[in-house]
């Protein structure tokens, strides 16, 4: 198993350039998310998926798209790429567990920079 | 939408000290996990606490979950250097789907 995988690990991108982070899990895992993590901030919520077809905005939504055609992979684009969005970028995914959330399992991170 | 403070953001103790982060909400909350991040690393999971007044222990890690549903702590007994790292509670909602991350304690053990 190896879990969640994401790619790239580093990115430096121009200003106004697009590109798409990839995530993929095989785990059979339903739920899949991503997260951005900037210093003070903690994790944030982009974008979420309970499953294949299925996606909605997590609290800072504005810039990148989702789509979610497989169970196991769930690619981020970011449509214009801007400095605002320099940041290390999370994707994780879990099993539904009833009415909750079961526990996260994180990729290893894409580290972001936009000049 | 949903917010998590937590508390403190940073916290600095000589090797053997205890440690506490807390984590509180003003809406009530279905469940609550903890991850810990290490230095350069990414989020793992700690614990799940789901029942009011709930606590759980890892040795000598304590997870207590508030009676309203509404606060958690973590709390580490003699901390040591492997210790270091960022700790995160997330919190559920009314709906499955969302988990909202705390900002996070930062903790440096001095040894």
């Amino acid at each position: 198993n190896a879990g969640v995988t994401q790619t790239p690990k580093f990115q430096v991108l121009k200003t106004g350039q697009s590109m798409t982070l990839q995530c993929a899990q095989d785990m059979n895992h339903e739920y899949m998310s991503w997260y951005r993590q900037d210093p003070g901030m903690g994790l944030r919520l982009i974008h979420y998926s309970v499953g294949a077809g299925i996606t909605d905005q997590g609290e800072v939504p504005n810039g990148y798209n989702v789509s979610r055609s497989t169970t196991e992979d769930f690619p981020l684009r970011l449509l214009s790429a801007a400095p605002s969005q320099t940041s290390v970028y999370f994707c994780a995914s879990s099993f539904r567990q009833g009415a909750y959330n079961s526990p996260l399992h994180f990729g290893n991170g894409t580290r972001l920079t936009v000049t | 939408g949903q917010q998590v403070m937590q508390i403190p953001q940073y916290q600095h103790v000589q090797e053997g000290e205890d440690f506490t982060t807390y984590c509180n909400s003003s809406t009530t909350l279905s469940n609550i996990q903890w991850y810990k991040q290490r230095p350069g690393g990414h989020p793992v999971f700690l614990i799940q606490l789901v029942k009011s007044g709930e606590v759980k222990k890892q040795k000598r890690l304590t997870f207590q979950f508030g009676e309203a549903k509404k606060n958690s702590s973590l709390h580490i007994t003699a901390t040591q250097t492997t210790d270091v790292g960022t700790y995160f509670c997330a919190a559920g909602g009314t709906s499955y789907g969302k988990l909202t991350f705390g900002q996070g304690t930062i903790l440096t053990v001095h040894p």
